[in-house]
């Protein structure tokens, strides 16, 4: 099974402030990764797809990057909206695991 | 619009059988993927398994032989079937549509499920 290794577990920042969200795989999956955001009490959102591709109706300072094993989610300017949880995921081969999750904070 | 939906029970007792259904609008099972993920209370994502558009099936092997999966194409309903159900089961299920290649695009709003001794 792939591994998905995701950093930081949480990270505390302010309205306005520039994140990036770091996710490893154990083997290349060749750009076959997701990112969701998901909200307390709501179901995951797809916000990037094939690593760096934004999915429809996602704002444009939410990007993807990386290839191989090493994957990032960077989110410029951040907005209240923006406060909550994250996850990248394998979507090259099953099982589709998902990373441990970033939950992000305002400081 | 693209819709999906999670019915089943909100308690289940220990070592019961769990029954899920995911009705789905706007698009058709024989053209799309669905798929099933769980997500324990404060914790986790986890990938349970797929019903394909021709109707094959893929499950996580951390569920063995536990887990099954169906559909109905006239209803535009997919199933999930677990049995031997533990508390670390207790979870919110969620089914969610496959977009491109293995990524998820809509969500149904999940059930929440607590596994009851």
């Amino acid at each position: 099974d792939i591994q998905m290794t995701q950093s930081p577990a949480s990270l505390s920042a302010s309205l306005g402030e520039t994140v990036t969200i770091e996710c490893l795989a154990s083997e290349d999956i060749y750009d076959i990764l997701a990112w969701y955001q998901q909200k307390p009490g709501k179901s995951p959102q797809l916000l990037i797809y094939d690593a760096s591709s934004l999915h429809t109706g996602v704002p444009s300072r939410f990007s993807g990057s990386g290839s191989g094993t090493q994957y990032s989610l960077k989110i410029n300017s951040l907005q209240p909206e923006d406060f909550a949880s994250y996850y990248c995921q394998n979507g090259l081969s099953a099982p589709l695991t998902f990373g441990s999750g970033t939950k992000l904070e305002i400081k | 619009q693209v819709q999906l939906k999670e019915t089943g029970p909100d308690l289940v007792q220990l070592t019961q059988t769990l029954s899920i259904t995911c009705t789905v609008s706007g698009f058709s099972l024989t053209t799309y993927n669905v798929h099933w993920v769980r997500q324990p209370p404060g914790k986790g994502l986890e990938w349970m398994g797929a019903m394909w558009n021709g109707g094959g099936t893929d499950y996580n092997s951390a569920f063995k032989s536990r887990l099954s999966i169906s559909r109905d194409t006239s209803k535009s309903q997919v199933f999930l079937k677990m049995n031997s159900l533990q508390t670390d089961d207790t979870a919110k299920y969620f089914c969610a549509r496959q977009g491109t290649e293995g990524t998820f695009d809509y969500w149904g709003q999940g059930v929440m499920v607590t596994v009851s001794s």
